[in-house]
């Protein structure tokens, strides 16, 4: 069975400081996607970024950036320039290609310090 | 991308009572997934709700407790029944377009 890891249950980061939270994962199949969600206290959650196994390129959505590492089943990320805003619970999700479910980690809780 | 709505936003309920939350899609989808989410914990599916045919409960979830319904392709419900404090959770619902899982705004249910 797939399994989704989050080894850090809090970080936290100097404004415009850069921190990466961490996810691995384990699973047999060759074709899946990964997914960084967001959910701040107002509790909606938010794709923050997202990579598809078959891309050797590692996702950059502006200051968010993955290290996707296939052969360790290794998906951290990055947050450059951190804000205030940033502050939320992260979430590292697992999905097989050929199902829509979604396999969760247990979350990181993000701290920005002013 | 996909436009969910979700109500209520939040409530609080006696022991003993139910409650019928509701997602709105903004267009049709096939397949919607209810999900909770205990106080500081990740999520925990539920079932997926599929139209016109039972919702497929996860293990731990039966049916009695959490019935759900699925009219049509937009539109979905999940009733927490005969509720206790340990149903105290934020519950959510969510659709699946191309790739991304789009999430309705929970609902933040606490039962005294």
């Amino acid at each position: 069975a797939q399994t989704v890891t989050q080894s850090q249950p809090e970080m936290s980061v100097q404004e415009a400081e850069t921190v990466t939270l961490s996810c691995t994962y384990d699973t047999s199949e060759s074709d899946y996607y990964l997914f960084w969600y967001k959910q701040p206290p107002s509790r909606q959650m938010i794709l923050v970024i997202r990579q598809e196994a078959y891309k050797q390129q590692n996702a950059t959505e502006n200051r968010f950036s993955v290290n996707f590492q296939k052969a360790a089943k290794s998906f951290s990320l990055k947050i450059s320039d951190s804000q205030l805003g940033d502050a939320a619970m992260y979430f590292c999700a697992y999905r097989r290609d050929s199902n829509y479910q979604l396999i969760w980690g247990a979350g990181t809780k993000l701290i920005i310090k002013p | 991308s996909a436009v969910i709505s979700q109500k209520p936003s939040r409530d609080i309920c006696q022991r003993g009572t139910s409650l019928t939350i509701q997602c709105q899609v903004d267009s049709q989808v096939t397949m919607m997934f209810w999900y909770r989410q205990q106080p500081g914990q990740s999520l925990t599916l539920i079932a997926t709700a599929n139209q016109g045919s039972e919702a497929t409960y996860e293990s731990g979830f039966v049916i009695d407790k959490f019935p759900i319904s699925r009219p049509n392709l937009t539109f979905s419900t999940l009733t927490v029944s005969n509720m206790s404090p340990e149903d105290s959770s934020i519950y959510l619902c969510s659709v699946v377009r191309q790739v991304e899982a789009f999430f309705g705004q929970g609902t933040r249910l606490t039962v005294v």
